[in-house]
């Protein structure tokens, strides 16, 4: 494998269920980033952890869980989602520190859809 | 408050020359971002531009103005394959990225 891959592609789950999302990548970056992606709307950044720290956006809701056991693996534990939150959940990972200008390399996405 | 404008939609022809404009207005700048995302696909970098001027990369090339705060990406000899969209991001002060809504390209033969 090479890249960023996501698991799964596609979810369909109830508005009671608990499920996670699983990205991995293999590009020996040390940054990795969670992105909500809406229909024409902008990527909504929602989470980042660089050098194995969280930096949290306050505005996403609790019910998004992010985890970060190492620099290659990234999970979004989500539970009592609402319809609103179906969307494409992107996974991206980059190179942070000098002498890089951190291009993000993407994972082909989550397609979430909550009944 | 932070922004990026790209226009929603273009239509060009096959073999055609399509100019894709955005601007911002982002707390500092560190680097301004092109992205090209197929339906259902990743978004995958097509340029990157901190300095003004036009970096041209075969078919593609990406334009910077900072102090009018523009740029535009030129996709020249257009392929069918060139229907997508068209991500424009700005990596700010924090060296955060700030995303436009993206610019979905149709091509017609």
């Amino acid at each position: 494998e090479t890249g960023v891959t996501q698991t799964p592609r596609h979810l369909v789950m109830g508005m009671t269920n608990k499920k996670s999302l699983k990205c991995e990548q293999h590009l020996g970056h040390n940054a990795m980033y969670w992105y909500k992606q809406s229909a024409k709307k902008p990527l909504e950044l929602m989470f980042v952890y660089s050098l194995e720290e969280r930096v949290e956006n306050n505005s996403v809701p609790s019910r998004f869980s992010p985890e970060c056991p190492n620099s290659s693996h990234l999970f979004l534990h989500l539970h009592t989602l609402q319809p609103e939150d179906s969307a494409l959940y992107l996974c991206a990972s980059s190179q942070e520190g000098q002498g890089t200008y951190n291009e993000q390399f993407f994972g082909p996405g989550t397609r979430l859809t909550v009944l | 408050g932070q922004n990026i404008d790209q226009p929603t939609e273009m239509t060009a022809t096959e073999g055609a020359i399509v100019q894709i404009n955005c601007t911002y207005q982002t707390s500092g700048f560190n680097g301004l971002f092109w992205y090209q995302q197929h339906a259902g696909e990743a978004p995958t970098f097509l340029s990157y531009n901190v300095l003004d001027g036009l970096e041209e990369k075969g078919r593609f090339s990406s334009f910077l103005s900072r102090s009018k705060g523009y740029s535009y990406l030129l996709l020249k000899e257009l392929q069918m394959k060139d229907s997508a969209s068209y991500l424009c991001a700005v990596l700010d002060s924090n060296y955060q990225l700030i995303w436009g809504a993206g610019t979905k390209l149709i091509i017609k033969p």
